[in-house]
């Protein structure tokens, strides 16, 4: 079926760095979305994007987290500063219309 | 507020055993509902999924779920679980929405171990 990448599989930073998660989603996908699960809890909704802007994002989209797909590349989280509780798995997903997501399998961020 | 419970944190199945893995949801109105699995290293995969109709839906590799409005809830079932089955399984949920206000709201997750 349809696959979604994501790169880095695995990121350690210091605290206070920027990091860059990169999403690489279904090619006639138009909807984006971006999950955090932290270790033994539920994955949660962070945001989605469609037609270049942020569509819906929950409160755990802090301030610094931002999200950008230019030119129609990769699909990217951007954390600036990271911050100790930002240490979780970031599920990416997108689909072609509102309901059937496909998921990639995830990039560990664990923030020093 | 809306939620998906999966009551089962772990199980534990021998090869050949039937299975129910149960989510329950809080949700108004009918959600479209979900089953992924989470084979280790890999991306969530979709199962199957509910819209509306037959309450009874199939999915992929045996796989079916029942949709219960009276009791909400979409257990996932097979009849006959084989070792690769070993996997954590999420029951999730969304709204019928349109516009893109499409976000999912997942269930905690059940590990299934399948003994040879």
């Amino acid at each position: 079926g349809p696959k979604v990448l994501q790169i880095p599989s695995h990121q350690i930073i210091d605290m206070g760095q920027m990091v860059t998660l990169n999403c690489d989603p279904v090619s006639n996908h138009l909807y984006f979305y971006w999950y955090k699960q932290i270790l033994g809890q539920q994955m949660e909704f962070l945001v989605n994007f469609y037609n270049g802007k942020v569509m819906e994002k929950s409160k755990l989209f802090k301030d610094q987290f931002s999200v950008e797909r230019p030119d129609g590349s990769y699909f990217t989280l951007k954390i600036q500063p990271t911050a100790l509780e930002d240490s979780a798995v970031y599920f990416c997903a997108s689909s072609q219309t509102n309901y059937e997501q496909y998921f990639g399998p995830g990039t560990r961020l664990t923030v020093l | 507020a809306q939620s998906v419970t999966q009551p089962d944190a772990r199980v534990t199945v021998s090869e050949g055993a039937s299975l129910q893995l149960r989510c329950k949801y809080s949700y108004s109105g009918t959600p479209y509902l979900f089953w992924y699995v989470q084979y280790q290293r890999q991306g969530l995969q979709l199962l199957l999924k509910y819209y509306s109709g037959d309450p009874v839906v199939q999915g992929v590799n045996g796989f079916e779920a029942e949709f219960s409005k009276s009791d909400s809830s979409f257990h996932l079932r097979k009849a006959s679980v084989h070792w690769s089955d070993s996997a954590v399984y999420f029951c999730a949920a969304s709204t019928m929405a349109t516009g893109g206000n499409n976000k999912l709201t997942f269930g905690q997750g059940t590990v299934l171990s399948v003994i040879p």
